[in-house]
């Protein structure tokens, strides 16, 4: 079946630094890839997806690239902000019978002023 | 806000307690979702609807029983629950349950419940 691993956290780091979590898959066929975030207190939102390889989504800095050849989708972003901080998930959504989404564990992301 | 509301936020029940969450979504979505999201967990998928049928039951234990009246609202029963049924409960909806980028999925704010 489907699984998303991602790394474990928790993340720390000063404002204004490089940020990458990494996630990888496991899917037949050619998944769409997300990524969630968690603030706070609230549920999840949407972030940024891709629906082919070589994709990239892009949001509010954040940018992931679909890469079949590695199975990942790992989140990057080249200047944190302490607003930043809050939980992320890596999911995928495959077709046909495995179209509902799997996520990963998550990774608690908190950064410094 | 993300067009889905949830009530309560917040649920503290005793075990031999009858309770409901409710779950509403203004976003014109055919597909509805309840899932268990536990501390150091992944999402726990529980229950899908698709035009108020219920397409999916991750082998859920029957002291939870969702019920979806229409496709804007959907409700999670809880009636005799553990103490290990606490958790964070959230509600989501998409256009359907298809899959893939026509799947994307805009959550709740949760249900936090306690049950002691």
């Amino acid at each position: 079946g489907n699984s998303v691993t991602q790394m474990e956290g928790p993340v720390t780091l000063s404002e204004e630094a490089f940020l990458t979590i990494n996630c990888t898959y496991t899917a037949t066929g050619y998944p769409s890839l997300f990524w969630y975030v968690q603030y706070p207190g609230e549920g999840l939102q949407l972030l940024l997806k891709a629906t082919k390889a070589d994709d990239k989504g892009s949001n509010k800095g954040f940018e992931a690239t679909y890469r079949k050849e590695t199975t990942s989708f790992h989140l990057e972003k080249g200047s944190v902000q302490v607003s930043d901080s809050a939980v992320y998930f890596c999911a995928l959504s495959g077709p046909g019978s495995a179209r509902q989404l799997t996520f990963g564990s998550g990774t608690q992301l908190t950064v410094l002023p | 806000e993300t067009g889905v509301t949830q009530t309560p936020r917040h649920l503290v029940m005793g075990m031999t307690n009858k309770k409901s969450l409710k779950c509403e979504q203004h976003l014109g979505h055919n597909a509805m979702y309840w899932y268990k999201q536990s501390a150091k967990k992944p999402l726990e998928l529980m229950f899908v609807y698709n035009f108020k049928e219920q397409t999916e039951n991750n082998s859920v234990p029957s002291r939870f029983s969702p019920e979806c009246p229409n496709s804007s609202h959907l409700f999670l029963h809880l009636h005799t629950l553990q103490p290990e049924d606490s958790a964070l409960y959230l509600c989501a909806s998409s256009q359907d349950s298809t899959g893939g980028a026509k799947n994307i999925q805009y959550f709740g704010a949760g249900t936090r419940l306690s049950v002691l």
